[in-house]
């Protein structure tokens, strides 16, 4: 099975600034897919960018990017331009492509909460 | 489009009682999930289905029933409700079969076992 580890329980940043998020994952499949998920105050789960292992490429969306190292099973995520608005508890999360689609659901880590700073 | 909706989105119940919780989809998604959400934990998936008519276990899921009779709606029984059952319990849903597909989740309901 696989498992994910966000080894930052809480991480604070100023207003502006740029902060990295830290998620690890143990897997012995060659392809699969990762995904940053962001939930704030009001519980909703959103999804913030996704990756897709055999893809070099970083994936990026406006001020979020993630840094996808696949031989040290590393998938961390860059916030720029922290705004008030980014803090929230952030789920880094692993899907298997071997099960029907991506059937099985979503493997998450424990998160990190990420505090803005004004 | 409402999206995913989940009834009821708070709800106390008595240790022995049972509850079910609906999950309503409206963007015709073939997948379904059931996940709960632990203090200090991420989501833990409990059942899924592949489409209607279908079940399948997934990490966390004794203790707990499941039923998928219309492709829209995903139904998560509690026969016996327990303490430990006390959780936000999150429904999601995507399409197609692609893993890459963006799960899409409900609001959440906060249910809590005395």
């Amino acid at each position: 099975a696989q498992t994910v580890t966000q080894s930052q329980p809480e991480m604070s940043v100023q207003e502006a600034e740029t902060v990295t998020l830290s998620c690890t994952y143990d897997t012995s499949e060659s392809d699969y897919y990762l995904f940053w998920y962001k939930q704030p105050p009001s519980r909703q789960m959103i999804l913030v960018i996704r990756q897709e292992a055999y893809k070099q490429q970083n994936a990026t969306e406006n001020r979020f990017s993630v840094n996808f190292q696949k031989a040290a099973k590393s998938f961390s995520l860059k916030i720029s331009d922290s705004q008030l608005g980014d803090a929230a508890m952030y789920f880094c999360a692993y899907r298997s492509p071997y099960s029907g689609g991506g059937a099985d659901g979503l493997t998450f880590g424990k998160g990190t909460h990420l505090i803005i700073q004004p | 489009n409402a999206g995913v909706t989940q009834t009821p989105k708070f709800r106390v119940l008595k240790t022995g009682q049972s509850m079910t919780l609906l999950c309503a989809q409206d963007m015709n998604h073939e997948y379904m999930y059931w996940y709960r959400q632990d203090p200090g934990m991420g989501l833990r998936l409990i059942h899924y289905s592949v489409g209607e008519g279908t079940t399948a276990k997934g990490e966390v899921p004794d203790g707990y029933n499941v039923s998928r009779l219309k492709k829209q709606n995903f139904l998560l029984g509690l026969e016996s409700a327990a303490p430990s059952q006390t959780s936000v319990y999150f429904c999601a849903s995507t399409g197609g079969t692609s893993g890459y597909n963006e799960q899409f989740f409900g609001p959440g309901t906060r249910l809590t076992v005395l």
